[in-house]
């Protein structure tokens, strides 16, 4: 069992938005705006999408935003690229003695 | 270009010992917490591991305190880990990140490309 939860698979169509949610309580993504995203492509190390809830790293596409609701942030991904196609996962720091930051469980994105 | 190469992995019986390395270049080392996260065949990604600049603070998951040792040689721009004591639940793909700045490991930016560690008889 994860520490975040985010839905296993999403999908959409080329040119679609879709969004990918991240749920945690009060001590992680509630608490504090660490939440970042990561990209995964088949066999590859993740790359960071999204930092601090919303900041996107140079060199990632303005199609990529991040938002935080209460205990729940999500990524968003507009304009659906075949290229986009990966596992997404997100991360919060804890203010849990252990572990010191905690992942979601990753969502498998599918373009259609 | 940032750039983190990890070395080390390999196949250990249970019980066994391994020391995984993550050389790192294209910016001052010293300047950044470490950490290591794994990933599990087929499964999503733990963190396990980080450290701080200067190697003063460290920090574990409950899963592997105790057995796993996070260390690091800053004038070799060497950061380690020293694995006891191995499970096959430590069977993983293990990447090493580089930390937001000198103590905090909020968000990880970037990734090696890993190296896998099998832990099996």
């Amino acid at each position: 069992q994860s520490a975040l939860t985010q839905p296993a698979s999403v999908s959409g169509s080329p040119g679609q938005s879709i969004t990918i949610s991240c749920t945690g309580t009060s001590s992680d993504v509630g608490g504090y705006n660490y939440v970042s995203w990561y990209q995964q492509h088949p066999g590859k190390a993740p790359k960071l999408m999204i930092y601090e809830v919303s900041n996107r790293p140079l060199g990632v596409s303005n199609r990529f935003s991040g938002s935080k609701s209460g205990k729940t942030a999500s990524l968003t991904i507009s304009g659906l690229q075949a290229e986009d196609e990966a596992d997404y996962y997100c991360s919060s720091y804890t203010s849990s003695n252990t572990p010191h930051v905690v992942f979601g469980g990753g969502t498998k994105l599918t373009v259609l | 270009e940032v750039q983190l190469l990890e070395s080390g992995g390999g196949l250990v019986q249970p019980g066994g010992s391994l020391r995984l390395s993550c050389s790192a270049s294209g910016f001052t080392f010293s300047s950044y917490a470490m950490t290591w996260v794994r990933q599990a065949p087929g499964k999503g990604l733990e963190w396990v591991s980080g450290i701080s600049h200067s190697g003063g603070s460290t920090y574990y998951a409950d899963s592997v305190k105790g057995r796993l040792t996070i260390s690091r040689d800053n004038p070799k721009n060497t950061l380690y880990l020293q694995m006891n004591s191995l499970r096959a639940e430590d069977t993983a793909v293990y990447y090493c990140a580089k930390g937001r700045d000198a103590y905090n490991l909020y968000w990880f930016d970037p990734w090696g490309q890993g190296t896998l560690v099998t832990v099996s008889s």
